[in-house]
């Protein structure tokens, strides 16, 4: 089945300790990117990927890392956690060219609690 | 990147047309235009995308005018099933590509 995955689901944690949310695809996809929800902000970019090793940050890169090693994954990488990256986390991946770009496909999403 | 506006809510019942329009008035020449769904603690789904003029599919029809500084998602017949977020984003294939920016969504609620 032609899915993005994410682990964990659901993660708490304590202010500072490093944390890695993994992101991966099987369907062979160019482009991978990151997102947080929060109530009332809908969707924002944190980073995106056009392949490996090229990443790019999106609209609120501060306080993650990501990188790209491999085609299929894209972990995202929070150093020193704080409360305010409490949030809704999503990747989402897609082919890059032409109309298929405009469709990502996301994954399940995991909700992370930074105490 | 092309800003977005469209309403915060919308409510239906069940067997209506609802339709969501959204503004990007600084949408460039090779930019698309694509909407999203969103149900509650899940990833969004792709609904559909355009250009220009019509396009329909099975979930929805999306109308473009020529001037391409809105578009409205119909959708058809709603059900209960059909409460969620919606997103429209301006899809840019130059400028800033990779980017994408969803917005705050237009919560559609249906109700019997």
């Amino acid at each position: 089945e032609a899915q993005v995955t994410q682990n964990p689901r659901y993660l708490i944690t304590v202010t500072g300790k490093k944390l890695t949310v993994t992101c991966s695809q099987n369907m062979n996809h160019e482009y991978m990117s990151w997102y947080r929800q929060d109530p009332g902000l809908g969707l924002r970019q944190i980073y995106y990927s056009m392949n490996v090793e090229v990443t790019d940050k999106g609209d609120v890169p501060e306080g993650y890392k990501v990188s790209r090693k491999e085609k299929r994954n894209f972990p995202l990488i929070l150093e020193s956690p704080s409360p305010n990256q409490t949030s809704l986390y999503f990747c989402a991946s897609s082919f890059l060219g032409g109309e298929s770009y405009n469709e990502q496909f996301f994954g399940p999403g995991t909700r992370l609690t930074v105490l | 990147l092309a800003k977005t506006t469209q309403p915060i809510s919308m409510d239906s019942y069940e067997g209506q047309e609802v339709n969501i329009t959204c503004s990007h008035n600084n949408i460039a020449t090779n930019d698309y235009i694509t909407w999203y769904q969103q149900f509650p603690s899940q990833g969004p789904r792709f609904i559909i995308q355009g250009y220009k003029t019509k396009v329909t599919n099975e979930v929805a029809s999306l109308f473009i005018p020529a001037d391409r500084k809105s578009s409205t998602l119909s959708l058809p017949r709603v059900s209960l099933s059909d409460t969620a977020v919606y997103y429209c984003l301006v899809v840019m294939t130059t400028d800033s590509w990779g980017k994408l920016q969803f917005g705050a969504g237009t919560q559609v609620v249906v109700t019997p």
